[in-house]
């Protein structure tokens, strides 16, 4: 069964400039979520999806915002480049409801630089 | 909202020695306290969790154990191996949405 795969892994970008990241969860997943991880933050919590509809959501600026699609696939968006949101971006997947047991299954992650 | 405190940010130990890692939580109302490992460059990964109903679990070499009471809950990991040198996450949940408060992470490095 294949993992969580995020792309691109590494991606470079100037301040003012907006990005898209994607994330495709394990087959039967149905729950993504997203994780900003920075040197000394550990890992914070951005958005959640469920079945196409932000279902939680963390305390991150407006320019930080995600969708997912019918085939559970999350994308995240953020405009207005900033030099703070250098970042792995992180996205996990879960279990479905009734048998979700709380683990999260992380994809390798997204490497943002802003120049 | 729910805080977690984790601590040593980094632990340095000789293989073969224990290691322990301790988070405090502040919602009551927590009930789901996985740990995560990160090798460097991978992905974190779930190597234990407990739930509130439990008071201590084990898994070979770790344990959880964790004090509903005091609200803490710790790692403790006996006869360290270089390969369990990786950054090591707690976090805090309820159950239901599962959304996880993560502490700051510690930092194990196990030296031969």
């Amino acid at each position: 069964k294949a993992g969580v795969t995020q792309t691109p892994r590494y991606l470079i970008k100037t301040r003012g400039q907006q990005v898209t990241l994607s994330c495709s969860p394990i087959s039967g997943h149905r729950s993504v979520s997203w994780y900003q991880q920075t040197p000394g933050q550990g890992l914070q919590f951005l958005f959640e999806y469920f079945s196409e509809t932000q279902r939680n959501k963390g305390n991150f600026p407006g320019r930080f915002s995600g969708r997912q699609f019918s085939n559970s696939r999350s994308e995240m968006n953020v405009s207005t480049l900033e030099l703070g949101d250098s970042a792995l971006y992180l996205c996990a997947s879960s279990l479905p409801g009734p048998i979700n047991t709380g683990e999260l299954f992380f994809g390798e992650g997204s490497r943002l630089t802003v120049l | 909202g729910e805080n977690v405190e984790q601590h040593p940010s980094t632990l340095s130990v000789q293989e073969g020695d224990s290691a322990v890692i301790k988070c405090t939580y502040s919602d009551s109302a927590s009930n789901y306290f996985p740990w995560y490992k990160q090798e460097l460059g991978k992905r974190p990964q779930l190597i234990i969790d407990i739930r509130s109903n439990v008071g201590e679990k084990k898994d070979q070499r770790i344990a959880v154990t964790l004090n509903k009471t005091a609200k803490h809950f710790s790692l403790h990991i006996t006869e360290t191996q270089p390969e369990d040198s990786a950054v090591y996450f707690c976090a805090a949940s309820k159950g239901g949405s599962y959304i996880p408060t993560f502490g700051r992470g510690t930092s194990l490095i196990v030296h031969p």
